[in-house]
């Protein structure tokens, strides 16, 4: 089946640890993305990529670091320059090209604890 | 600067009934207007879009209503079902590249 995998699902930190969230889709989609989710803020954009090899910041990006080296996987490093990474972190996926939906296949998400 | 904004945190109604989640729009570039439905602990799972160019798409017992002039947009749930309660996220593209922009969310209970 077709999708997006996020690993790990549940994950605890040290101050002044960085941490890497991975998320992988076999779904064929260009473009790959990176929210995060804290309650009652909505789904915030940190960063996104619409081509391997390119990615850009979105709204909330300081303290977050990507890499796009293949089609498939978007990892996102949470640093130690987060203030605060306690949150729920979720990797997204879509087409890009003709007709233009803009919709976004989710994981099922990643929730990073700081101790 | 909020530019998608959801601005009831929670809606209950009794089951059967019709739900009506409300969201507006600040920015005039926004073409493309999505509704996405997410369970605690889980990611978000597209529920149904409409174009600008539209003003109603229907989807079963979904249907969203979009008022341009207004910058306005609905979701109408009807009937409503205990399985609808969610959080429910508006969302809106636009431009060149294909990022969403997300309100707060309306948490919806149906209540049997």
């Amino acid at each position: 089946d077709g999708g997006i995998t996020q690993s790990p699902k549940y994950l605890f930190r040290k101050e002044g640890q960085n941490v890497t969230l991975s998320c992988e889709q076999n779904l064929n989609h260009d473009a790959m993305y990176w929210y995060r989710q804290d309650p009652g803020q909505g789904l915030r954009l940190i960063y996104y990529s619409q081509i391997v090899n390119d990615f850009q910041k979105g709204d909330i990006a300081e303290g977050y670091s990507v890499s796009r080296e293949k089609k498939e996987s978007f990892p996102l490093t949470v640093t130690s320059a987060q203030k605060n990474p306690t949150a729920f972190y979720l990797c997204a996926s879509s087409k890009t090209g003709s007709p233009h939906t803009g919709e976004l296949f989710f994981g099922e998400g990643s929730r990073l604890t700081v101790l | 600067d909020q530019q998608v904004k959801q601005n009831s945190p929670s809606l209950s109604v009794q089951e059967g009934r019709i739900s009506i989640l409300n969201c507006d729009y600040t920015n005039s570039m926004f073409d493309y207007f999505l509704w996405y439905k997410k369970y605690p602990a889980e990611g978000p799972t597209f529920l149904i879009s409409i174009s600008s160019i539209k003003d109603k798409n229907e989807d079963g017992r979904f249907t969203v209503f979009l008022n341009k002039s207004a910058k306005h947009l609905s979701l109408h749930i009807v009937p409503s079902q205990p399985g609808d309660s969610a959080v429910y996220f508006c969302a809106a593209s636009g431009g060149s590249n294909y990022k969403l922009t997300f309100g707060k969310g309306t948490l919806l209970t149906v209540n049997p």
